[in-house]
């Protein structure tokens, strides 16, 4: 099945620093979600965008909707300790009405 | 409100028995989805339901059913468990869709972590 390309895997960085992760995907999306996922916990939807172009932001996150609509990126600024956990990219598949794909995830450590 | 529960949250099983793992929701969400999560995967769609009485395959449904007889409760059903069913389970609920436009009120619960021996 059709999954979407998430860079990187995992991430280490002290605390206070800025953070960058990506997705790309062979196909156009409609609407792009990113989620957060603390251990032994469901994923918590952190921003969503829906226009091409769009670029939102949520506290010290920002997420972009790629101008292709085939990527889209999250960044995180000065990042704190409760930042750690796995982030996920999601895309709704034009083909497959109703339907999210997702990312692999990346992991992030932050280290006080 | 709970949100989304799922309940067992831990389960052991051998290879050929069947179980039920419950999912119910008291947002009174139209759609509810079951997901599976495997270690450098991400999540994948097993099944979906856009409301009661209706439901849809995903990306990888063999070897689960599900059914939706309620607005709340979403089961999904595993008849012959096998160790390629080892997985994390989550289900989510939202009460939009691509016709509402939107999806930024998806709830996932906390995950049923299923082992097949």
């Amino acid at each position: 099945g059709q999954q979407l390309n998430q860079s990187p895997q995992s991430m280490f960085i002290q605390e206070g620093e800025d953070v960058s992760m990506n997705c790309t995907s062979s196909s156009i999306f409609n609407t792009w979600l990113w989620y957060k996922q603390d251990p032994g916990e469901g994923p918590v939807l952190l921003i969503a965008l829906y226009k091409a172009g769009e670029l939102t932001s949520n506290g010290r996150l920002t997420a972009q909707f790629g101008i292709t609509r085939k990527d889209s990126f999250l960044n995180i600024s000065a990042s704190i300790p409760s930042d750690v956990g796995i982030y996920f990219c999601a895309g709704q598949d034009l083909g497959n009405t109703d339907k999210l794909i997702f990312g692999t995830g990346t992991r992030l450590q932050v280290f006080p | 409100n709970a949100g989304v529960t799922q309940t067992p949250k831990f389960q052991v099983l051998k290879t050929g028995q069947s179980m039920t793992l419950q999912c119910a929701q008291d947002m009174n969400h139209e759609y509810m989805s079951w997901y599976r999560q495997d270690p450098g995967m991400g999540l994948r769609l097993i099944h979906y339901s856009v409301g009661a009485g209706i439901t849809d395959q995903g990306e990888v449904p063999n070897g689960y059913n599900v059914s939706r007889s309620t607005t709340e409760d979403f089961p999904l059903r595993l008849l012959s468990a096998a160790p390629s069913q080892t997985s994390v389970y989550f289900c989510a609920s939202s009460d939009t869709t691509r016709l509402a436009g939107g999806w930024d009120t998806q709830y996932f619960g906390p995950g049923t972590r299923l082992t097949v021996l």
